[in-house]
């Protein structure tokens, strides 16, 4: 199973919004729901901040929001912060018990 | 809170073996699947295994299948991964990650994505 294809950067204002793409098969992203993002800063553990393609976790600003198209998988993320400023990771079930992630997206807010 | 706490990491060379724990508290143990997941330098993130709440199924990637095998205690909330025949690959910081759903709600259901990490543990396999 290959990975999750997304774009190795992006880049935004504070204020702006940014879309994030996470591109799979119609075996993975296609198909199944559990379609995660997780932000990881610098040294840290990854954070959940969308799972089943669209859902929040309580505590994750509603400026996160997913979405998904066909195979492709999106992240939004609005109203810019600075604290935003991290790498960002895709996931999702493939079947046959096996979890495939996207190579990572690095945010910037300039 | 809940706390996932991973221990085991070290400079190993190849061949050898390693096994990691990763000590859980703060939630019912056993009403959980648990997953490695592994992170190499610089570079991305990869599901490693699961082992069912109950320690009765476990599943894994293709790169470690017939090298690592993943259990529990749940006598002992702890998690653990054997590494066998370690490569220089298999070089990562290692997480130990909770799925986000329980038992209780869902059956045996495995969802696959996580809602808490544990800190990690850095594995190197270099002679």
């Amino acid at each position: 199973q290959s990975a999750l294809t997304q774009p190795p950067s992006a880049s935004g204002s504070p204020g702006q919004s940014v879309t994030i793409s996470c591109t799979g098969a119609r075996s993975d992203v296609g198909t199944y729901n559990y379609v995660s993002w997780y932000q990881q800063h610098p040294g840290k553990a990854p954070k959940v901040m969308i799972y089943e393609v669209s859902k929040r976790p309580s505590g994750v600003p509603d400026r996160f929001s997913g979405s998904r198209s066909g195979n492709t998988a999106s992240l939004t993320v609005s109203g810019l912060q600075a604290e935003d400023e991290a790498d960002y990771y895709c996931s999702s079930f493939a079947g046959n018990n096996n979890l495939i992630f996207g190579g990572g997206t690095h945010l910037t807010v300039l | 809170q809940v706390q996932l706490v991973e221990s085991g990491g070290g400079v190993v060379q190849p061949g050898r073996s390693l096994r990691l724990s990763c000590a859980a508290s703060g939630f019912t143990f056993s009403n959980y699947a648990l997953h490695w997941v592994r992170q190499t330098p610089g570079k991305g993130l990869e599901w490693v295994a699961v082992t069912s709440y109950d320690g009765s199924n476990q599943y894994y990637a293709d790169s470690v299948k017939g090298r690592f095998t993943i259990s529990r205690d749940n006598s002992r909330n702890t998690l653990y991964l054997q590494m066998n025949s370690l490569r220089p690959e298999d070089t990562a910081v290692y997480y130990c990650t909770r799925d986000r759903v329980d038992m209780i709600t869902f059956g045996g259901l495995i969802v696959y994505d996580f809602d808490y990490w544990g800190q990690g543990t850095l594995i190197t396999v270099s002679s």
